[in-house]
């Protein structure tokens, strides 16, 4: 089952704003991950946040993490037409033992114009 | 450079005709699954291996097989494939204790 719920599924902005992307999930977890995947392309790993961080930080990436609301967001500065992609959030839930399976969101389409 | 590769990158078959996708990983991870990616659906797990020998089902089996005779390889196998089986499919890999896991660029399938 799809536990990850993303929000918005879409979202178009100007190269150079900021873009944000919320993620909410179900279980408890051990981590949540982000991912990138360009146009039904492979899936590139951006950034992973464990359950006991809050914030976390990679370039232009900002990732936060409120267990208490199962929530997570996603925000990218300074956007550029590159970032135009899907971005998925993938939890990895406590009970999933050693499967190391990854539940993932719907996803949210990013479009940044130039 | 480190990485996942699957083969073949695009696939256009008949129903009932047997298909072998090629999974391979060369950062010696212990760990490595399948997953479908469908419109609406999302990416599901279909199956993953622990360690060689090891393997279990994920959420979404049915019509797969798979298996792990050598640690950096991870084959999926379909039988008698059918168009329901029409999907995009990932292979991931992951160090054994590790939380990342490593995608690879993606199979395309379409089941006539």
């Amino acid at each position: 089952s799809q536990q990850g719920e993303e929000d918005p599924q879409a979202l178009s902005i100007q190269e150079g704003e900021n873009a944000t992307m919320n993620c909410s999930y179900k279980t408890s977890i051990n981590n949540l991950q982000w991912y990138r995947q360009n146009s039904g392309r492979g899936l590139v790993h951006l950034i992973l946040i464990r359950s006991n961080e809050r914030e976390k930080h990679s370039g232009r990436l900002r990732v936060t993490l409120d267990t208490s609301k199962k929530s997570s967001s996603l925000l990218i500065t300074a956007s550029r037409a590159a970032d135009t992609a899907s971005y998925f959030c993938a939890t990895e839930s406590t009970g999933s033992g050693n499967t190391g399976k990854l539940i993932f969101g719907q996803g949210t389409t990013l479009q940044v114009k130039p | 450079e480190a990485q996942v590769t699957q083969n073949p990158r695009y696939l256009i078959t008949v129903t009932g005709k047997k298909l072998t996708v090629t999974c391979s990983q060369n950062m010696n991870h212990e760990y490595m699954s399948w997953y479908r990616q469908d419109p609406g659906l999302g990416l599901r797990q279909i199956y993953y291996s622990m360690n060689v020998e090891v393997t279990d089902k994920g959420d979404v089996p049915e019509g797969y097989k798979v298996s792990r005779k050598e640690k950096r390889n991870f084959p999926l196998i379909l039988e008698s494939p059918s168009p329901n089986q029409t999907s995009l499919y990932f292979c991931a890999s992951r160090a054994g204790g590790g939380e990342t896991q490593y995608f690879g660029p993606g199979t395309r399938l379409l089941v006539l």
